[in-house]
């Protein structure tokens, strides 16, 4: 079993800045994969990275990136040069197989 | 279908009503996840389907809960007797089947139950 913690209920930053979201999260498997998915107003969840746990490079798409600590459990997403179109609510996830345990979510407002 | 695709989008419901809620994967996925959303909550595994079975139901919080999946593509989400708990985002996945795969989500079914 999986079980994830995102500590910040809420994040605002200003248009062209960066945001950090912390996510910790615990599990036994030694195999298992990282996983941030965006969820706007449309409610439909979006994929914006994910991580294998054996490997040590931080995966990076576009402005978005990860900062990936295995020993301290740890897999925050930082998003750079913040756009409008980032507000929504981000969720960190972790999978081992095929079911994925979410944490409780941040709420992301980028201010103009 | 080009995505996955849910219906009703919204569902408004007295309590002790039976609700069914449907979806459509992406054609060719084996696998689909129905997920719950809570008001202001993460995501709460409800039940896994790879091809017409359903290796994992764990999720189901009680008996009053029961999904189906039909040929290998549309699932139909069932709650009997319906209670003011029951209100949530419904949520559909699905994937092409393998382990850690990217999930592909439908828009959810809102729920509310009077």
């Amino acid at each position: 079993a999986q079980t994830v913690t995102q500590s910040q209920p809420e994040m605002s930053v200003q248009e062209a800045e960066t945001v950090t979201l912390s996510c910790t999260y615990d599990t036994s498997e030694s195999n298992y994969y990282l996983f941030w998915y965006k969820q706007p107003p449309s409610r439909q969840m979006i994929l914006v990275i994910r991580q294998e746990a054996y490997k040590q490079q931080n995966a990076t798409e576009n402005r978005f990136s990860v900062n990936f600590q295995k020993a301290a459990k740890s897999f925050s997403l930082k998003i750079s040069d913040s756009q409008l179109g980032d507000t929504a609510m981000y969720f960190c996830a972790c999978s081992n197989d095929y079911k994925l345990s979410f944490g409780a979510g941040t709420t992301v407002t980028v201010r103009a | 279908g080009a995505g996955v695709s849910q219906s009703p989008s919204n569902k408004v419901t007295e309590k002790g009503k039976d609700v069914e809620l449907r979806c459509d994967p992406i054609s060719g996925h084996t696998a689909l996840y129905w997920y719950r959303q809570s008001l202001g909550q993460g995501l709460e595994f409800l039940i896994y389907f790879q091809g017409n079975s359903a290796p994992d139901k764990s999720g189901l919080p009680s008996d009053r809960f029961s999904a189906e999946r039909t040929g290998g593509s549309v699932s139909t989400l069932t709650i009997q007797r319906t209670q003011q708990e029951d209100s949530a985002v419904y949520l559909c996945a699905s994937s092409r089947g393998g382990d850690n795969e990217k999930l592909f989500f439908g828009s959810g079914t809102q729920l509310s139950v009077l």
